[in-house]
């Protein structure tokens, strides 16, 4: 079964630091998004991404995050300076478009850990 | 406003009983879809079960069905015959909105609700 996955599956750094998350999703999907958990609180939606162009992004999602689809199959988080509060578990997800269920399926998390 | 509401932070049952979460959602879109989602203690986001807004009848998956209110906006997961394997945390979540008319497919969770089958 086709499935979305990301690396590393846990990243620590120090504050200040650049990350880059990484994420290959379903390769016939056509809507790629990234939401983020802190640690044992709700899900919460950061950026969607389609048409190699950024559709909707959250007030979380400030300028020190970006996005990119470098190659049509990895899509890239990047932080560019962390902060302690950066720290949280980071999903990727995917969505085909069509009729039907249409449910994102998600990876399986990278879990951040700014020190 | 809380676009979805989970009001249990955590529930128990007893194995082999049936267990109700419970979700409110509020979204004046007409077009929504309804999704619920287990997180267990390993962390991932596993699919369980779609209702969208103008299904005539509550979607079924196996041992998960959802009891759809639409007037209620309510959209309650039961699990059927709880197993140990099903403890973990479950989240309600809601996509508003038809695909492709300005729609991102963003999802919007709820808070969760942790749920342990006790033996």
């Amino acid at each position: 079964e086709p499935e979305v996955t990301q690396t590393p599956s846990h990243q620590v750094t120090q504050m200040g630091q650049e990350v880059i998350l990484r994420c290959v999703p379903i390769s016939n999907h056509l809507y790629f998004y990234w939401y983020r958990q802190i640690l044992g609180q709700k899900v919460e939606f950061l950026v969607s991404f389609y048409n190699n162009e950024i559709s909707e992004k959250s007030e979380i999602f400030d300028d020190q995050f970006s996005v990119e689809r470098p190659d049509g199959s990895n899509f890239t988080l990047k932080i560019r300076s962390t902060k302690l509060e950066d720290s949280a578990m980071y999903f990727c997800a995917s969505s085909a478009r069509g009729t039907g269920v249409v449910e994102a399926f998600f990876g399986q998390g990278t879990r951040l850990t700014v020190v | 406003a809380q676009k979805i509401t989970q009001t249990q932070p955590g529930m128990f049952v007893q194995e082999k009983e049936a267990v109700t979460l419970d979700c409110t959602y509020d979204t004046s879109d007409p077009s929504y879809g309804l999704f619920w989602y287990k997180q267990p203690s390993s962390g991932e986001m596993i699919f369980l079960i779609y209702q969208g807004s103008y299904d005539q009848q509550n979607a079924t998956e196996g041992r998960y069905s959802l009891n759809f209110q639409k007037a209620r906006k309510s959209a309650n997961l039961v699990i059927s015959a709880s197993q140990l394997g099903d403890s973990a945390m479950y989240f309600c979540a809601m996509r508003e909105g038809r695909w492709g008319s300005g729609n991102t497919g963003k999802l919007i969770f709820g808070q969760g609700t942790t749920l342990q089958v006790k033996p």
